[in-house]
């Protein structure tokens, strides 16, 4: 079975910079897996922000990046602002099927 | 602007099938290179997988649950649906249908459906 692996927790600090990771089992993301990822704050459904590795939705902040990163998909946010604390999600595309990863609580501090 | 909203039973009894409906609006279902889906999420956990269905009609699931899901489209109606039976206390989740063009992009507000005699 498939498992998709990003880090369970991080911590940034208003205007900072934090870095997201998204690993597959499988071995190394490519854009291949068309990597998305995906807000959720709590009690909201999620929010897509980057599809197809970096590629950005029209209401997606300027802030969040996507890129490949060491063999793993990235979610970059530059600049962060205490709204962007909420936990966010990588899905990785395996031919038919699609796999999330666990997700990554991102506090502001 | 596409807007999906879940709907049906909240709850229901272990042994049976849980049925939820999609009803999609600001565009068909049936318009070319679009894939309807489902995804739940267990009550404080991560997001799941559970299938899609192509506007061709072709269907993929998650090996996990392929052999209890089954979503079909009505395309009269731009709806699609999830059927998952012999559901029991661990299918009680949060059921989210999406579509996924270059990636998935519109969201339902997602359904809770407790699994519970």
């Amino acid at each position: 079975q498939t498992v998709v692996t990003q880090e369970p927790s991080l911590t940034v600090s208003p205007g900072g910079t934090v870095t997201l990771t998204c690993a597959s089992s499988t071995g190394a993301v490519t854009t291949a897996y068309y990597p998305n990822w995906f807000q959720q704050k709590p009690g909201q459904a999620p929010r897509a922000l980057i599809y197809s590795t970096s590629n950005k939705h029209s209401w997606t902040p300027a802030r969040f990046s996507g890129s490949l990163l060491g063999g793993k998909a990235a979610l970059t946010l530059s600049g962060v602002q205490p709204e962007d604390e909420a936990d966010y999600y990588c899905l990785l595309f395996y031919r038919g099927a699609r796999v999330f990863g666990g997700g990554t609580k991102l506090t502001v501090l | 602007q596409v807007q999906l909203q879940e709907s049906g039973p909240g709850l229901v009894k272990p042994s049976e099938t849980l049925s939820l409906t999609c009803n999609v609006s600001g565009g068909s279902i049936s318009s070319g290179g679009y894939y309807w889906s489902w995804i739940r999420q267990h009550p404080g956990k991560g997001l799941e997988w559970i299938g899609y269905i192509y506007y061709s009609g072709n269907t993929y699931y998650n090996p996990s649950l392929k052999s209890r899901v089954t979503i079909s489209e009505d395309t009269s109606k731009n709806q699609f649906s999830l059927k998952m039976k012999s559901v029991t206390a661990a299918d009680t989740a949060v059921y989210y249908c999406a579509r996924e063009n270059e990636g998935i992009d519109y969201w339902g507000q997602g359904t809770l459906v407790t699994v519970s005699s």
